[in-house]
């Protein structure tokens, strides 16, 4: 079963903790994203990947961080210091190459709480 | 950076009317516009996409337009059913980063009544 996936569905966290959001593919992508969804704000994206070992900075990262080792799995941690963490995270992937479609593929994404 | 403005927020329409969503950019270079939608519960998909060389496009059901002077494009949706009850989101891509980057507008609630 090909696609993209994101675990939990649902975490709870007490503020002050740090928190790691998990997305593996397994569709060959090269490129990975970050989003974070809010009622009324579409999606913002927080990071993204373009190849192993390298990401970039999207729009609201500050307050998490990512890795990425493997071409497969680009987890987000959610740190202590977002003020605002609850919300809905949204991962995606593209691919990339000369001949590549620009779609993204969307994981089913994880609501944290925090509280 | 690039900003994407959508509008409506909400949009309802009679079943087997057609529906228009409309987003603004603001970066002249950037040249891919892809439309994701998102039923309730579910995640974004890719419905239909058109890149700057291209003026209109066609998939059935839906279309979208582009407007380069204007930097604006817009998504139809003709003859509407009930499942195209949905948040409708545009984007456009980033120019300094190729196509891979995209900057999302705020979303459209379409809601379809029987």
């Amino acid at each position: 079963d090909g696609g993209i996936t994101q675990s939990p569905k649902y975490l709870f966290r007490k503020e002050g903790q740090n928190v790691t959001l998990s997305c593996e593919q397994n569709l060959n992508h090269d490129a990975m994203y970050w989003y974070r969804q809010d009622p009324g704000q579409g999606l913002r994206l927080i990071y993204y990947s373009q190849i192993v070992n390298d990401f970039q900075k999207g729009d609201i990262a500050e307050g998490y961080s990512v890795s990425r080792e493997k071409k497969e799995s680009f987890p987000l941690t959610v740190t202590s210091a977002q003020k605002n963490p609850t919300a809905f995270y949204l991962c995606a992937s593209s691919a990339s190459g000369l001949e590549r479609s620009y779609e993204q593929y969307f994981g089913p994404g994880t609501r944290l709480t925090v509280t | 950076g690039e900003n994407v403005e959508q509008h409506p927020s909400t949009l309802s329409v009679q079943e087997g009317d057609s529906a228009v969503i409309k987003c603004t950019y603001s970066d002249s270079a950037s040249n891919y516009f892809p439309w994701y939608k998102q039923e309730l519960g579910k995640r974004p998909q890719l419905i239909i996409d058109i890149r700057s060389n291209v003026g209109e496009k066609k998939d059935q059901r839906i279309a979208v337009t582009l407007n380069k002077t204007a930097k604006h494009f817009s998504l139809h949706i003709t003859e509407t059913q009930p499942e195209d009850s949905a948040v409708y989101f545009c984007a456009a891509s980033d120019p300094n980063f190729g196509n891979e980057k995209l900057t999302f507008g705020t979303g459209t609630r379409l809601t379809i009544i029987p």
